[in-house]
């Protein structure tokens, strides 16, 4: 059974630039959900996909999007990065649309860093 | 979702049980109580989770009280891979936003020989 995995592992960026990030879940799981972690802090709910849709939204902005492809692998694209996009950014798969009793496994994430 | 008080930190010897406590006083009867844990530079692992009654799994066991109102988890035999923020989290049977992920700031368990 394969993992959650997460490209790249590291990337530096500038203000203004755009970014993706790439997750494949793990196998089976047809549910994705993205997360921000800044240094010292517990990870912050970005969004969720389930069927190729956007199932629920934190508290972010617009300039945070993404997708989820047939595969049910998925990517984050941040626009206009600002310095305090600097994060972890973790990627979490689940069944069922991230039903409460369905665990979400997490990757390694994306260290992002702006400067 | 039920907010959840866990310790800052924590110490364990070696060979000997972890017990992490957390409180959970207002949670609902539809809302499940998960633990994950994160190690250093790593993503959260998914350890346990459980309605109401006690749950074991290879890893840990998962105590709930019969009020639901608290919870213990307990590493039967620590060892010093075990060192982590422990992460108690109380998530309702939604989908889409409301099944997220809601962390607090843990309990940094600290395991020494």
């Amino acid at each position: 059974e394969t993992g959650v995995t997460q490209s790249p592992t590291h990337l530096i960026k500038t203000r203004g630039q755009q970014v993706t990030l790439r997750c494949s879940s793990q196998s089976g799981h047809n549910t994705v959900s993205w997360y921000q972690q800044a240094l010292g802090q517990g990870p912050q709910f970005i969004f969720q996909y389930y069927r190729e849709e956007e199932n629920g939204r934190g508290n972010f902005p617009p300039r945070f999007s993404g997708l989820q492809f047939p595969n049910y692998s998925s990517e984050l694209n941040v626009n206009a990065l600002e310095l305090d996009d600097s994060a972890l950014y973790l990627c979490a798969s689940s069944l069922g649309g991230g039903q409460g009793n369905q665990p979400q496994h997490f990757g390694d994430g994306t260290r992002l860093s702006i400067l | 979702d039920a907010k959840t008080t866990q310790p800052t930190s924590m110490d364990c010897a070696e060979g000997r049980a972890a017990n992490l406590p957390c409180n959970h006083s207002t949670i609902s009867g539809n809302e499940y109580v998960y633990w994950y844990r994160q190690i250093h530079s790593q993503g959260p692992q998914y350890i346990i989770h459980g309605l109401k009654n006690n749950e074991t799994n290879e890893m840990a066991s998962l105590i709930i009280t019969e009020d639901r109102k608290s919870s213990t988890l307990i590493l039967p035999h620590a060892t010093l891979r075990d060192t982590a923020v422990y992460y108690c989290i109380v998530r309702g049977d939604y989908t889409g936003t409301a099944s997220k992920l809601t962390f607090g700031t843990g309990t940094r368990l600290q395991v020494t020989l």
